[in-house]
């Protein structure tokens, strides 16, 4: 059982929007403003998408933004493409000794 | 623009001990700025934080897996090396490397870039 929780799947038409949610608690989401994300292909490594909660980093498309409310941060993917399709994990800062805590991961599905 | 690559040998033994070691290149490992870290990914499962160190020395590894590890910076070659002891079949997993930024704080909030990954695993 991961530490943050998130849904194991989510799906949406091209051209929609879709978000997920990452659920942690005080002691990490709901305490500081170090959530990430991370987006994966089948058989590739992770590569980050969001950091600190809304920021993107130089490269990545405006499609993908992020926020925060309590212990809970989301991840909203805009006008959907075909290439958004593979596994994203939200990360976070965490005050206890484990300092790093991950999502089980949302599979996202174009259909 | 930075690259990390993963070296590994693919398969160990149980009870021995794992070596992985990561190559950083297209930039400098003594920068204040960073933590280098070690994850990994156990067959179809989420990724899962194994440890981190400054190049000045200062190291963190998760609490699961603490008794088991060194992670250690060699500054001369621009690389960084985990040891992991007394391996079994649930250390099975694709290792990756990457590179902890420190916002504004004094530990890595994100990670960017990340090696291709190691696949490894233990059988005997």
């Amino acid at each position: 059982q991961s530490a943050l929780t998130q849904p194991a799947s989510v799906s949406g038409s091209p051209g929609q929007s879709i978000t997920i949610s990452c659920t942690g608690a005080s002691s990490d989401i709901g305490g500081y403003n170090y959530v990430s994300w991370y987006q994966q292909h089948p058989g590739k490594a992770p590569k980050v998408i969001i950091y600190d909660v809304s920021n993107r980093p130089s490269g990545v498309s405006n499609r993908f933004s992020g926020s925060k409310s309590g212990n809970t941060a989301s991840l909203t993917i805009s006008g959907l493409q075909a290439e958004d399709e593979g596994d994203y994990y939200c990360s976070s800062y965490t005050n206890t000794l484990a300092f790093v805590l991950f999502g089980g991961g949302t599979k996202v599905t174009v259909v | 623009q930075v690259q990390l690559q993963e070296s590994g040998p693919g398969l160990v033994k149980p009870s021995q001990t794992l070596s992985l070691t990561c190559s950083v290149s297209s930039g400098s490992i003594r920068s204040g700025a960073y933590y280098w870290s070690w994850f990994r990914q156990h067959p179809g499962k989420g990724l899962e934080w194994i440890a981190y160190m400054s190049y000045s020395g200062d190291n963190y590894y998760s609490p699961s897996l603490k008794s088991r590890l060194i992670i250690s910076v060699d500054t001369s070659n621009n690389l960084f090396s985990l040891t992991m002891s007394s391996v079994t079949a649930a250390d099975t997993a694709v290792y990756y490397c990457a590179r902890g930024i420190l916002t504004d704080g004094n530990y890595p909030t994100w990670f960017d870039p990340w090696g291709q990954g190691t696949l490894v695993t233990v059988s005997s």
